[in-house]
């Protein structure tokens, strides 16, 4: 257990959706990251925040968007969902955003859009 | 831009062998990190091994050990005295320059057969 826990564990949804993940982070971590894996793209990086600021974007679709509130944890917001959205969503945390921070992830949210 | 790339989609290993994984990767900044995660069946993102790239020294970790050449810019993981529960798709990761982002590689699917 990484200390880094996602709700929910399993969404199921339509196309023209939206749904939220949630995110806490483990305990004195103060830097959230989501990335996505689906079987076309990989694991790939979303977006980034740090102290409820957001630092660094990837490749994250406009209909997408996150935010960091004062408690730390995060909602990564997936709108107008996609049959090619459907895919297994991951949060980590660490400490800082520096480099040399080892990030330990969730057990991550699997989204289903029919 | 930074790219990893992993060229084995699956290897096999008998119980007890030792088996190596292979990663390259790409990038021109001085300053930077290189991980194994694991994914189990499960899907949980388990972080097996780091190296930083101003080490020269190979990292280890119990059974796990890399080889990492600097100017080849090579990072492989070799899993020594292999077990059933190393079964599992085994991810190279890398960070660095302005952000901590994960930039992963495709995976390779790594079999352990008894």
């Amino acid at each position: 257990d990484s200390g880094v826990t996602q709700t929910p564990k399993h969404l199921i949804t339509a196309t023209g959706q939206r749904v939220t993940l949630r995110c806490s982070p483990r305990s004195g971590d103060l830097s959230v990251y989501w990335y996505q894996q689906s079987l076309d793209q990989g694991l790939q990086f979303l977006i980034q925040y740090y102290n409820g600021e957001e630092r660094a974007k990837g490749n994250i679709l406009e209909r997408f968007s996150a935010q960091q509130f004062p408690d730390l944890h995060s909602e990564l917001n997936l709108s107008s969902l996609e049959l090619g959205d459907s895919a297994l969503y991951f949060c980590a945390s660490s400490v800082t955003p520096l480099l040399e921070e080892t990030q330990y992830f969730g057990p991550g949210t699997r989204l289903l859009v029919l | 831009a930074q790219t990893v790339t992993q060229s084995q989609p699956e290897m096999s290993v008998q119980e007890a062998e030792t088996v190596t994984l292979s990663c390259t990767y790409d990038t021109s900044e001085s300053d930077y990190y290189l991980f194994w995660y694991k994914q189990p069946p499960s899907r949980q993102m388990i972080l097996v091994i780091r190296q930083e790239a101003y080490k020269q020294q190979n990292a280890t970790e119990n059974r796990f050990s890399v080889n990492f050449q600097k100017a080849a810019k090579s990072f492989s993981l070799k899993i020594s005295d292999s077990q059933l529960g190393d079964a599992a798709m085994y991810f190279c990761a890398y960070t660095g320059g302005a952000t901590n982002k994960l930039i992963f590689g495709t995976g390779t699917l790594l079999a352990v057969q008894p």
